[in-house]
């Protein structure tokens, strides 16, 4: 069974600071993906990443960065100089890799709301 | 192409009731999930659609609640005989293609309260 466990239930920051939402994922899958989500208050799910598990390189996009460590099972994501528009929450979620539900049926876990101060 | 749209996008009804929501993917997106989000929860799959073919429900998903997708286009999600544990927020997401290099884009989700 997939689970994925988002520790941080809520942060709050003030503008400017740098963030980390921590991210720990189980899977008996050797092949599968994950993902970062934001959820803005309108509802609509954002997506923002989606890693395989064979690329364990960062990645750094803007303000977002990722750093994914397969041998502790995490991917967590951070948001340097952090704006009031980043307020949300963010999800992390796994997927299998490979069938017909590969990269979309998505096992997500419970969200870290971030709400960032001015 | 203004992406996944939902409706309604909130319903108030009456334990009891049946409820239909619907669900319109990006045009030719061949793949349909619904998922349920409760209150502070991450959301949590309910079924799978490629084209018309339902081809995974989740446990959660009892026999009080149907999905269709006729003609592999819109989809309805029905529950009958609403219970209050039936509140939350219904999302719906669409995927196109046969690779796995289009991720899943999510509508705004219709919120259902039972009351």
């Amino acid at each position: 069974a997939q689970k994925v466990t988002q520790a941080q239930t809520e942060i709050s920051v003030v503008e400017k600071e740098d963030v980390t939402l921590d991210c720990v994922y189980e899977t008996r899958d050797t092949t599968y993906y994950l993902f970062w989500y934001k959820q803005p208050p309108s509802g609509e799910l954002v997506f923002l990443i989606r890693r395989n598990s064979f690329d364990e390189q960062n990645e750094i996009s803007g303000r977002y960065s990722w750093n994914f460590q397969k041998s502790t099972s995490s991917f967590n994501f951070t948001i340097t100089a952090s704006q009031v528009v980043d307020s949300a929450v963010y999800f992390c979620a796994l997927s299998e890799a490979h069938g017909i539900y590969a990269g979309n049926m998505l096992t997500f876990g419970g969200g870290t709301r971030l709400m960032v101060k001015p | 192409d203004t992406g996944v749209s939902q409706n309604p996008r909130h319903k108030i009804t009456k334990r009891g009731q049946n409820v239909t929501f619907r669900c319109d993917p990006i045009s030719e997106h061949n793949r349909l999930y619904w998922y349920r989000q409760t209150l502070g929860q991450g959301p949590e799959f309910l079924t799978y659609f490629q084209n018309e073919a339902q081809l995974e429900k989740s446990r959660l998903l009892s026999d009080r609640f149907s999905a269709e997708r006729p003609k592999g286009s819109f989809s309805t999600l029905e529950i009958q005989r609403t219970e209050q544990g039936d509140s939350a927020m219904y999302l719906c997401a669409s995927s196109g293609g046969t690779g796995v290099n289009t991720e899943a884009f999510f509508g705004q989700g219709t919120r259902l309260t039972v009351v």
